[in-house]
C-alpha cells in the first residue's frame, strides 16, 4: 500500500544553518505530496504542497519538488530561524484521491 | 470564515465504553476526514466522509465509525474502547473535486484517554 517514510529526529540546528528533512514516498497511480508543520501548542497547518511530479511547492521560505524518479520530497530551507523550531510531517494523499498517509514527524529545534 | 472546530477537547473514557467525538467543518467545505495521532507518531488517516457517505477508509476495525450531517459537521464513534484508543484524535476538512483532496484544514483535535 501506499506509505510515507521520513527522517527520524529530533534535529537540531543553529539559527541561519541549512535544514534538510528527508521524506520518501511509495504510492500507485499519482499522488499529491504535502508538508504540514505542528508548532508547539498549535494544530497541524499546511505549509506547502505539489500535486504532480516536478512541481515544487514553497512557503515561508521553505521548498519542496516533487521527485517521481526518486519518489522524494525532501523539504528545505536555506536560512533557519528560532520561529521554525516545531515538528514537520510529510504526507501524501493517493492517487485515488480518498486515502491520506502521514510520515512519524521530524522534531526541528532552532537555538540562538 | 471559521475554521474547524472540535468537541470536547479532552475525554476520559473507561474500557469498553463508547464515545463520540465532534467536529464542525469549515464553512464551504464537503468533506471531512478523522485522524488518530498517537503520542509522538503521525496522524493515522481513519477514514473519509464525502456528501454524508463514507468515501475512503484506513486500516481501523469497524468499531470506529462516523456520520457526516448535511451541514458538513460530523461524528466519530468508537465502540469497546481499548486502551490502545488512547490517542489525539483530529478532524480535518477539505473540498473535495475532481477526486482529489484539496488543502486539509485541521481542528486542534480532542485528546481521548482510555483507563
Amino acid at each position: 500500500g501506499d506509505s510515507v517514510t521520513q527522517m527520524e529526529g529530533p534535529v537540531t540546528l543553529s539559527e541561519e544553518a541549512f535544514l534538510t528533512i528527508n521524506c520518501t514516498y511509495t504510492a500507485t497511480g499519482y499522488p499529491s505530496l504535502f508538508w504540514y508543520v505542528q508548532y508547539p501548542g498549535e494544530g497541524l497547518q499546511l505549509l506547502l504542497k505539489a500535486t504532480k511530479a516536478d512541481d515544487k511547492g514553497s512557503n515561508k521560505g521553505f521548498e519542496a519538488t516533487y521527485r517521481k524518479e526518486t519518489t522524494s520530497f525532501h523539504l528545505e530551507k536555506g536560512s533557519v530561524q528560532v520561529s521554525d523550531s516545531a515538528v514537520y510531517f510529510c504526507a501524501l494523499s493517493s492517487g485515488t484521491g480518498n486515502q491520506f498517509y502521514f510520515g512519524t514527524g521530524t522534531s526541528l529545534t532552532v537555538i540562538p | 470564515e471559521t475554521g474547524v472546530t472540535q468537541s470536547p477537547t479532552h475525554l476520559i473514557k473507561t474500557r469498553g465504553q463508547q464515545v463520540t467525538l465532534r467536529c464542525s467543518s469549515q464553512s464551504g467545505h464537503n468533506t471531512v476526514s478523522w485522524y488518530q495521532q498517537a503520542l509522538g507518531q503521525g496522524p493515522q488517516f481513519i477514514f473519509q466522509y464525502y456528501r454524508e457517505e463514507e468515501n475512503g477508509r484506513g486500516n481501523f476495525p469497524p468499531r470506529f465509525s462516523g456520520l457526516q450531517f448535511p451541514n458538513y459537521s460530523s461524528e466519530l464513534n468508537v465502540n469497546a474502547l481499548e486502551l490502545d484508543d488512547s490517542a489525539l484524535y483530529l478532524c480535518a476538512s477539505s473540498l473535495l473535486a475532481g477526486g482529489r483532496f484539496d488543502t486539509q484544514y485541521f481542528g486542534p483535535g480532542t485528546r481521548l484517554t482510555v483507563l
